[in-house]
């Protein structure tokens, strides 16, 4: 099974600063990764899939990048909503999945 | 628009079983697949197998391998996750998740399902 580690568990950030998480894949998943947000009491919501790909409706202020094992989400410049917490996806050996821990974003 | 509806909260005692429903509508039902993801309270999401809505073949993650079914009505766009000998870590929230083939990217997911496992 692939292991997907996410870091940092949890990242301060203020609003209108850039964040930056990473996503680690125990073996190459080439660009089959996709990353999630999920708020409190609600499904997650796809992001980015492909690695780079925004899904629909998803603001230009997210961005993925990376191959391989690897990866990266930026948001480059924080609105009050984005708070929440983030899962990267690999979906190499489809349709086997597996999601990394998550990271909290929180309010520095 | 895409809509996957789930059935409501359950609460189950151990060594019991549980059907979830996953009922789909905005979308020609046998084009995708549908996976289901759990996540424990306060945990991160777990990856528990996909069934394809055209044919119903299914995938399942190997440790739920024995206790797990899942299935689809396509004459209702429904489809099933049966889950059986329920133990308290089987306590989660269950999302089904629609999928296109040969992606793996779950663009479109159910509200969730709470299901609690106590004695």
């Amino acid at each position: 099974e692939i292991v997907m580690t996410q870091s940092p568990a949890t990242l301060s950030v203020s609003p209108g600063e850039r964040a930056t998480l990473s996503c680690r894949a125990s073996q190459s998943v080439s660009s089959n990764l996709a990353w999630y947000q999920q708020k409190p009491g609600q499904a997650p919501r796809l992001l980015i899939y492909g690695a780079s790909t925004r899904a629909t409706g998803i603001p230009a202020r997210f961005s993925g990048s990376g191959s391989g094992t690897e990866f990266t989400l930026t948001i480059s410049s924080l609105q009050s909503e984005d708070f929440a917490v983030y899962y990267c996806q690999q979906y190499n050996n489809w349709p086997r999945s597996t999601f990394g821990q998550g990271t909290k974003l929180e309010i520095k | 628009q895409v809509q996957l509806v789930q059935s409501g909260a359950e609460v189950k005692k151990p060594g019991a079983s549980v059907k979830v429903s996953c009922k789909a509508s905005g979308y020609t039902f046998t084009s995708y697949g549908i996976s289901w993801v759990r996540q424990a309270p306060g945990q991160g999401l777990e990856w528990m197998g996909w069934i394809s809505a055209y044919n119903g073949n299914t995938n399942y993650a190997q440790k739920l391998q024995g206790r797990v079914t899942m299935t689809t009505d396509t004459s209702t766009s429904t489809a099933y996750m049966e889950l059986r000998s329920l133990r308290s870590d089987d306590t989660a929230v269950y999302y089904c998740a629609r999928v296109r083939y040969s992606s793996g990217w779950y663009g479109g997911w159910g509200q969730g399902t709470l299901v609690t496992v106590s004695s």
